[in-house]
Parts: C-alpha cells; sequence; structure tokens
C-alpha cells in the first residue's frame, strides 16, 4: 500500500521566492495534517484538514503561509515569500475516517532550505 | 511549541540488549502514540496506546500507558542495529488531533 507521498523531497530556494510543497495523503483517509520539524521547536504542527476543509491553522507562523486541499487526494503549503528561518523540513501526515486523527500517518517530508 | 520530555536524551547499548525508554508529561492524555524516525525519513508509527494502563506490542517493541496517564514507556528487546534512529512519544487529549511530540531519544546499537 501506498504511504503519504511528498514532493519535492529537497528544496533550496533563495530568499524571497515562492515555494509550494505537495503532499498525497493514504487513500481512504480524511484527515489530513501539515508538520515542521526543526532541531529546535521539533514537531509542531501547522494546520489540519478534515475533509479537505481547514479545521485548525493555529500553527500556522505568518500570513506568508498558506494552504490548499481541493480535493481528498491533494494538498499543498505554499510560503510567499520564503525566508531563511523557514529552513526545516516539512512534514504531511494523514488519519484515516473513524480515529479522530489519533493515529496519524507521515510522509518522508520535504527537506526546505532558503538560502 | 510544547513538547514532552523523554529519557533519556540518547543511548549507546549492545546488540542483543533491552531498551528503555519513557515520556513524561504535566498534562493527562487519553492517547499515546510511539514513533521511530530515520535519519532523512518521516516519523513511523510503531504502537498506539488508548486506555490508562494498556500494555500493548509490536514484535519486538512493548510499550505502556502510564496509569497517571502522564507518563508512557517503550521497552525494545534484543536490539538489533537496524533499531537504530530517534525514537518520539506524542500524546493527545480526547477526542483532538493535536498531538504535543516528544523531544525524542536518539538510539544507537553498536553490533
Amino acid at each position: 500500500d501506498a504511504g503519504v507521498i511528498q514532493s519535492p523531497r529537497h528544496e533550496v530556494t533563495e530568499m524571497g521566492q515562492e515555494v509550494t510543497l505537495r503532499c498525497k495523503p493514504i487513500s481512504g483517509h480524511n484527515s489530513l495534517f501539515w508538520y515542521r520539524q526543526t532541531m529546535m521547536r521539533g514537531l509542531e504542527l501547522l494546520i489540519y484538514f478534515n475533509n479537505n476543509v481547514p479545521i485548525d491553522d493555529s500553527g500556522m507562523p505568518e500570513d506568508r503561509f498558506s494552504a490548499k486541499m481541493p480535493n481528498a487526494s491533494f494538498s499543498t503549503l505554499k510560503i510567499q515569500p520564503s525566508e531563511p528561518r523557514d529552513s526545516a523540513v516539512y512534514f504531511c501526515a494523514s488519519s484515516p475516517a473513524g480515529t479522530g486523527g489519533y493515529e496519524q500517518y507521515f510522509g518522508p517530508g520535504t527537506r526546505l532550505t532558503v538560502t | 511549541g510544547q513538547q514532552l520530555n523523554q529519557s533519556p536524551q540518547s543511548m549507546f547499548i549492545q546488540e542483543g540488549e533491552d531498551v528503555s525508554m519513557n515520556c513524561t508529561s504535566s498534562s493527562i492524555f487519553n492517547t499515546w502514540l510511539w514513533y521511530k524516525q530515520d535519519p532523512g525519513e518521516g516519523p513511523v508509527l510503531l504502537i498506539a496506546l488508548y486506555k490508562a494502563g494498556e500494555l500493548t506490542s509490536n514484535g519486538r517493541l512493548t510499550a505502556q500507558f502510564g496509569i497517571t496517564r502522564k507518563d508512557s514507556f517503550l521497552n525494545i528487546s534484543a536490539s538489533i542495529p537496524s533499531d537504530v534512529g530517534i525514537y518520539f512519544c506524542a500524546g493527545a487529549t480526547s477526542g483532538t488531533y493535536k498531538y504535543i511530540f516528544g523531544t525524542g531519544t536518539r538510539l544507537k546499537v553498536l553490533a
């Protein structure tokens, strides 16, 4: 079974550029999460979608960050404009219906470097 | 953001030894998850715990939901080199998707 798919796996960009990260959740899962992982702060929840609807975006650090989920099989996280402090590993996770988000399955992550 | 305390932070063990690590919180949780993360990869779910006192196994791994609901434990028996990685705990209160993640325990196995 395919797990959560993320692309690209690595992204290097210059400050001020727009960055778009992509995620395909596990088929049949109805909850999707975007996380950011850094050495200093560990894993932080950025935004949570349930049935394609954003439920909680309180973890989104600034207006420069936005996320969409146009359908059940695709989500994007966009940073515009990007800054060096956005450098981190960004994970997408999905959760199956009926678990209330209890079991979250992570993708391989996108390592973002902003120079 | 808030993180749970995991101990030890890191450990070196000999292949074949048993490993114990724990996770503590100042808050009561109703769900505990344990993950393993390899370098350059995402966390992989190992065990999920839903009831205080629950003991659940997954192969050589056994995890327990503490009676106080403020802690959880993970044991690995007869460690092997591929057990190397960072182990994270995550706790959540009832009916919420918002997990608080631990600081991680880095495990290194000496062959």
